[in-house]
């Protein structure tokens, strides 16, 4: 079944502690971003990659690295998290310019993080 | 700056009753409109893209339609299992990503 898979789901950890979150596609996509979400101020791009070792910032950078060592997995890494950065975060993937006009994106099930 | 705009930001109708959901978007050269489906607490599920003006496309009880200017999101005879919020995007000519507006949250009462 192709797929979108994030883990954890769900996560409630402490100001300051390094955590990862994994996302992992079986489509054989080239593009893959990581979004927030939080009331209000709708779908937020963090970070997107364009293909392998190829990353690049998004809407709202701040506070969070990327990185993409294989074509299927997509981790977003918190290195120091702050409350501020509580919410639902989510993986998306799709192809790239596959020379028809739009390429609709495949989302993950979604990560609420609660940082305390 | 690409923009999208979605009204109204919630609706509740009863089972049966029809109606359209509206998604306004500025972009420097479309290159597709999006429409997802998203349940509370569950990551957005793709509907329909849309790529030039007049287009048309229809799913079940959905049917999505784009101006240069706008879309429509048409929902006949909802039932409640349709309650959800739906979510528009905007991809501009050259560009991968997705630019969102904020979403309509739709309940359809029985």
């Amino acid at each position: 079944e192709a797929q979108v898979t994030q883990n954890p789901r769900y996560l409630i950890t402490v100001t300051g502690k390094k955590l990862t979150v994994t996302c992992s596609q079986n489509m054989n996509h080239e593009y893959m971003s990581w979004y927030r979400q939080d009331p209000g101020l709708g779908l937020r791009q963090i970070y997107y990659s364009m293909n392998v070792e190829v990353t690049d910032k998004g809407d709202v950078p701040e506070g969070y690295k990327v990185s993409r060592k294989e074509k299927r997995n997509f981790p977003l890494i918190l290195e120091s998290p702050s409350p501020n950065q509580t919410s639902l975060y989510f993986c998306a993937s799709s192809f790239r310019n596959r020379g028809r006009a739009g390429d609709e994106q495949y989302f993950g099930p979604g990560t609420r993080l609660t940082v305390t | 700056e690409d923009q999208v705009t979605q009204s109204p930001e919630a609706l509740r109708l009863q089972e049966g009753e029809s109606s359209s959901l509206n998604c306004s978007y500025t972009v420097s050269g479309l290159r597709g409109l999006f429409w997802y489906r998203q349940d509370p607490g569950k990551g957005p599920e793709f509907l329909f893209t849309l790529y030039s003006a007049g287009e048309e496309k229809e799913k079940e009880r959905l049917k999505a339609t784009l101006t240069k200017k706008e879309s429509f999101l048409h929902i006949t005879a909802p039932k409640p299992e349709d309650s959800a919020t739906y979510l528009c995007a905007v991809q501009a000519r050259g560009a991968q990503k997705l630019v969102f507006g904020q979403g309509t949250r739709l309940t359809i009462n029985p």
